[in-house]
Order: structure tokens, then C-alpha cells, then sequence
């Protein structure tokens, strides 16, 4: 299976508003309203910051939105902070029954 | 509250068997999928595979023949062994909570801290 494609990185001044495009199939996200987005800091285990397409879990800013536009999932950072800086990374479902994780999208505060 | 800890050899020789365990406390192992995720240094996010206590797993196509994820509820703990390693197997590898839907895994809301495993001789 192959990777769902990220754009590498991504850069923004704070305060502006960033997104990053996860790209994949008809037979992941153009399937499966399962489309989850994870925060990764050096050095540390992935955070979930996103689930469900557009979900935030408990504890994480409503600065972090997501959606999914056909086979293409968005996630936007707005009011971009410092401590936003981070790889960020997408999965879905696919319809093989497996689990698939983006190219990854480094972001950096400038 | 789920915590969950990885633990196993931090080195293991080509052509042997990768074995880890995950220790999970805070939550009954049987209610819900388990998910193991590797990455290599400097690199993006592999999935491994899942698994749920009734047997019911499935893993990556490209490791699929080299992967054994097991749960055991009588200690609480998921394990992965992955056989034949070379040094492309080297990566931290992490244990995640699989949240299930009605169609798939959803999304792996709990995460270990990870564990790096280094395949040399």
C-alpha cells in the first residue's frame, strides 16, 4: 500500500493561518470518513489532534480544524504558535482493511 | 487513565526475531483493537499492524508474512515479533489504542512512548 502524499513542509509567521493537504485514493480517504491527524514533537510519541475528519479530541486547541474534500484531507493550523512547530502526519482507513499514515509535513513557525 | 509502555531487546542481530511486548494499565485490553507503528530514524510513520484479543488481527502487506501481533488479556499486554530482520527493520517502534467504527479503525487516540530497536550484528 502506498503512503498518502503530504506536501514536506510547510512554514508560516505566527499568528497566520497554515494547511496541509494530505493526498490519497478512492480506496482510503475517498472511502472513510476515518481520516485522523497526529502532532509529532523531536523526540516524542504522536499526538492525536485530529480524528474522524474534522473531530478534535478532549485538551487540544480549536486552533487545530480539519476536513476532506473527495480523496483529499486538509488540516489548518490557524493563530500558528511556536510550540506548533512539529511534523505533522495523516492516516486513514483503507479498503483493504489496513491503516495507512501520510508522507508526514514538517511545520515551521518562522 | 491509558498508559501504555513498550519493552523488549533494544538490540537484536540480522536474521533473527524482533520481539516486543506492550504493557497497558488504566483500561481492559479486551474492549478494544491494538495497533503497533514503527519509524525509522529520521523517517515518517510505518503501520504495523492490529490486533484484538478474539484473534482478530491484520497487518501491513509488505510485512505481512514476517509479522505476529498477539494480545493476552491475562496479563494485559500486546506483543509483536517480527521475524527475519534485517537493518531496515531498525526504527522506534510504538504501541497505539485502536479505536474501532462501524467500517475500520478510526483513528489510535492512546500512544506508548516507543521503544528503538537497532538490528546489527
Amino acid at each position: 500500500q502506498s503512503a498518502l502524499t503530504q506536501p514536506a513542509s510547510v512554514s508560516g509567521s505566527p499568528g497566520q493561518s497554515i494547511t496541509i493537504s494530505c493526498t490519497g485514493t478512492t480506496s482510503d480517504i475517498g472511502d472513510y470518513d476515518y481520516v485522523s491527524w497526529y502532532q509529532q514533537h523531536p523526540g516524542k510519541a504522536p499526538k492525536l489532534m485530529i480524528y474522524e475528519v474534522s473531530e478534535r479530541p478532549s485538551g487540544v486547541s480549536s486552533r487545530f480544524s480539519g476536513s476532506k474534500s473527495g480523496s483529499t484531507a486538509s488540516l489548518t493550523i490557524s493563530g500558528l504558535q511556536a510550540e506548533d512547530e512539529a511534523d505533522y502526519y495523516c492516516s486513514s482507513y483503507t479498503s483493504i482493511n489496513t491503516y495507512v499514515f501520510g508522507t508526514g509535513t514538517t511545520v515551521t513557525v518562522l | 487513565q491509558v498508559l501504555l509502555q513498550e519493552s523488549g531487546p533494544g538490540l537484536v542481530k540480522p536474521s533473527e526475531t524482533l520481539s516486543l511486548t506492550c504493557t497497558v494499565s488504566g483500561d481492559s485490553i479486551s474492549t478494544y483493537y491494538w495497533t503497533w507503528i514503527r519509524q525509522p530514524p529520521g523517517k515518517g510513520l510505518e503501520w504495523i499492524g492490529y490486533a484484538y484479543y478474539r484473534g482478530s488481527t491484520n497487518s501491513n502487506p509488505s510485512l505481512k508474512s514476517r509479522v505476529t501481533i498477539s494480545v493476552d488479556p491475562s496479563k494485559n499486554q500486546i506483543s509483536l515479533k517480527l521475524n527475519s530482520v534485517t537493518a531496515a527493520d531498525t526504527a522506534v517502534y510504538y504501541c497505539a489504542r485502536a479505536l474501532w467504527g462501524v467500517r475500520g479503525v478510526k483513528e489510535n487516540d492512546y500512544w506508548g512512548q516507543g521503544i528503538l530497536v537497532t538490528v546489527s550484528s
